[in-house]
């Protein structure tokens, strides 16, 4: 199974500021997702982050915002910009991996931000 | 859009005693999965259920995928203390699109 490393493990931010999250897979996958859990919330669905292409975004997610790159098949990095304490939530990165024949999501163990 | 009907909200049980929970939604989804998140950690895959009306077991854990394909339910037997965290119930959309339930605390007390 894949195994998912992120860091900053968990940071505190000031207002205003931009943050990059990285994301190291130690295997390739064509499909890296970004997800966000707000306190106490479930997770959301971010962006889909292609390798070789632009990420896809869910509804209510724009790039300037929530900017990814994808330079390779094991790693990618998603940006919290001009943060804001709205913000402040645990942001994971998962990819695909196969279960009894099909693909099921195995995730990070996540970065926690929080703005001040 | 989608969204996933999770009860109950938060559990707090006596070690040893058995525990269920569910989802339910008015769409229908392809593959239903149950996940565990304990503090600090990301959510960790315990079953997965990809037929209507299938039931599956992982060692003290039992999940069945509904035959309307609209609910799911996750039953823990004889509770012990690492039980718990924040169990979440995740519907697969089209391709790889997961929805998620709000999640269930279960608390275990000794």
């Amino acid at each position: 199974s894949a195994v998912i490393s992120q860091k900053p493990s968990r940071d505190i931010c000031q207002r205003g500021t931009s943050l990059t999250i990285q994301c190291q897979v130690d295997s390739q996958v064509t499909m890296m997702f970004w997800y966000r859990q707000q306190p106490g919330q479930s997770l959301t669905l971010i962006a889909t982050a292609n390798q070789g292409s632009e990420a896809t975004y869910e509804s209510g997610f724009v790039i300037d915002k929530f900017p990814i790159s994808r330079p390779n098949l094991t790693f990618s990095t998603l940006t919290v910009s001009n943060m804001s304490p709205e913000d402040s939530s645990i942001y994971l990165c998962s990819v695909e991996r196969e279960s009894s024949g099909a693909n099921v999501l195995t995730f990070g163990a996540g970065s926690r931000l929080t703005v001040l | 859009g989608q969204q996933l009907n999770q009860s109950p909200q938060s559990m707090f049980i006596q070690e040893g005693e058995d525990v269920s929970m569910n989802c339910t939604s008015s769409s229908i989804f392809n593959t239903w999965l149950w996940y565990k998140q304990d503090p600090g950690e990301g959510p960790v895959l315990l079953i997965a259920l990809y037929k209507a009306g299938e039931l599956t077991s992982n060692g003290r854990l039992t999940a069945q995928f509904g035959i309307t394909r609209k609910d799911s339910f996750l039953n823990i037997s004889a509770s012990i203390p690492s039980d718990v965290g924040i169990y979440f119930c995740a519907g697969l959309l089209y391709g790889n699109k997961l929805v998620f339930g709000a999640g269930t605390i279960l608390r275990v007390k000794s």
